[in-house]
This record gives C-alpha cells, structure tokens and sequence, in this order.
C-alpha cells in the first residue's frame, strides 16, 4: 500500500487564484481528516469525514475553505480565492474505525502551498 | 477548551545527553495523549501512546494528571533523534479528533 496520497506535493500560485488540494485515503479507512502546518500555529485541524460525511469542520478558516469527499477514495480541499497567509503546508490523514482505535492516523507527504 | 501546549518551538542538546520534550494540555474529561513524531523527509507518524505505557526508540513519557502535562524523555539522546515532535490529545470519546500541539523541532549537536 502507498499509504495516503496527495496531490500536489508543491503549488505556487498568485493572490485570488483558487487552489485544490487533492487526496486519496489509505483504502478501507473510513476517517479522513485535512489539516494545516504553519511555524506559528502547528499541526491545525481543518475538517475531518468520516463514511464521506463531514463531521466536524470548526477548523476550517473561513468561507473561502472548502472541502469534499464525494466517495470512499477521494477528496479535496479547495481555497477560493486564495491568499498569502494561506501558505502552508497541508496534510491529508486516513484512520480507520474501531471500539480499539489506538490513536493511530497515517498522514500523507504533505502539499506545500505557497500564495504569493 | 481542550488545548495542548507545546512550549518549546526549538530545542537543542548534544549527543549522550538527557532529552525532554514539553506538553502540557487542557482538558475537563479523561485524557487520552500520543506523540507523533516527522523525521526529515518522512511522514508524521505515531511514535507512542499514553495507554500503551512503552518506550519507543528509547523514548518514554508518562501521563501526570495533576499537572497536567505529557512530557517525553529519553536518558541519552542519539542524533537519529533529531526530527519535528508533536503532542497530541484525543478530544472526543469515541471519535478519532486529535488536536495537536504546535510542535518543536529537536535537533540533537553531534
């Protein structure tokens, strides 16, 4: 297994322009969660789906943030429009359920984003 | 709120010498905490758990309620150590939320 996938690994992009971050969960997991890294903030929760649905997206910035899971194997995070403090990097993460969940979430490698 | 707190952004030691990495959390129910931990050009992964009560490449850390802190150690630190590490706290029984500190970067000086 590849492990979770993301892409892009790398996205520059200018100001107002959208952006859409792609994933693609470890098959059989049904939680997948999106988060962001920056120096000053950390490992930042964004939305997490659990079965395709939308849990929790208290995270999510602000209406400019969206995301999707149209299927078992698929999502997206889109910024629309973007802006320079949207720079980061973003991680896609995969779990599945369990009464015995140790805790466990397999990241992907990231999607560097950089708004200039 | 349920916050997990991290004051060390950098931390440097030399090679041989006693590591310790800070967390501290807020949380009103029962605490469940791990440590994740990404190498350079590695994906963050787990490196323990609380409930497991064990040591991972040599790292330990151990659960004080009173004063609420998680913090991870290790007797002798090894330059393979040195990497981005991250606390994190299980917020909601029964589902999988983990919030995350805001990391420190280890770097162990040969």
């Amino acid at each position: 297994d590849a492990g979770v996938i993301q892409s892009p690994r790398h996205e520059v992009t200018e100001m107002g322009q959208e952006v859409t971050l792609r994933c693609k969960p470890i098959s059989g997991h049904d939680y997948l969660f999106w988060y962001r890294q920056t120096m000053m903030r950390g490992l930042e929760l964004l939305i997490y789906f659990n079965n395709n649905v939308p849990i929790d997206d208290s995270g999510m910035p602000e209406d400019r943030f969206s995301a999707k899971m149209p299927n078992a194997s698929f999502s997206t995070l889109k910024i629309q429009p973007s802006e320079p403090r949207d720079s980061a990097v973003y991680f896609c993460a995969s779990s599945n359920s369990g009464s015995n969940w140790a805790g466990e979430l397999f990241f992907g490698e990231g999607s560097r984003l950089t708004v200039l | 709120a349920q916050r997990v707190t991290q004051p060390e952004k950098l931390l440097s030691v030399f090679k041989g010498a006693p590591v310790e990495l800070k967390c501290n959390y807020s949380y009103s129910g029962s605490p469940e905490l791990f440590w994740y931990v990404q190498y350079s050009r590695q994906r963050l992964q787990l490196l323990l758990r609380h409930i497991s009560r064990e040591s991972i490449k040599g790292f330990t850390a151990d659960l004080n309620k009173g004063e609420t802190s998680f913090h991870l150690k290790k007797p002798f630190a090894q330059e393979e150590d040195s990497a981005m590490y991250y606390c994190a706290l299980r917020i909601s029984q029964g589902a999988q939320k983990l919030v995350f500190g805001q990391g420190t970067r280890l770097t162990i000086n040969p």
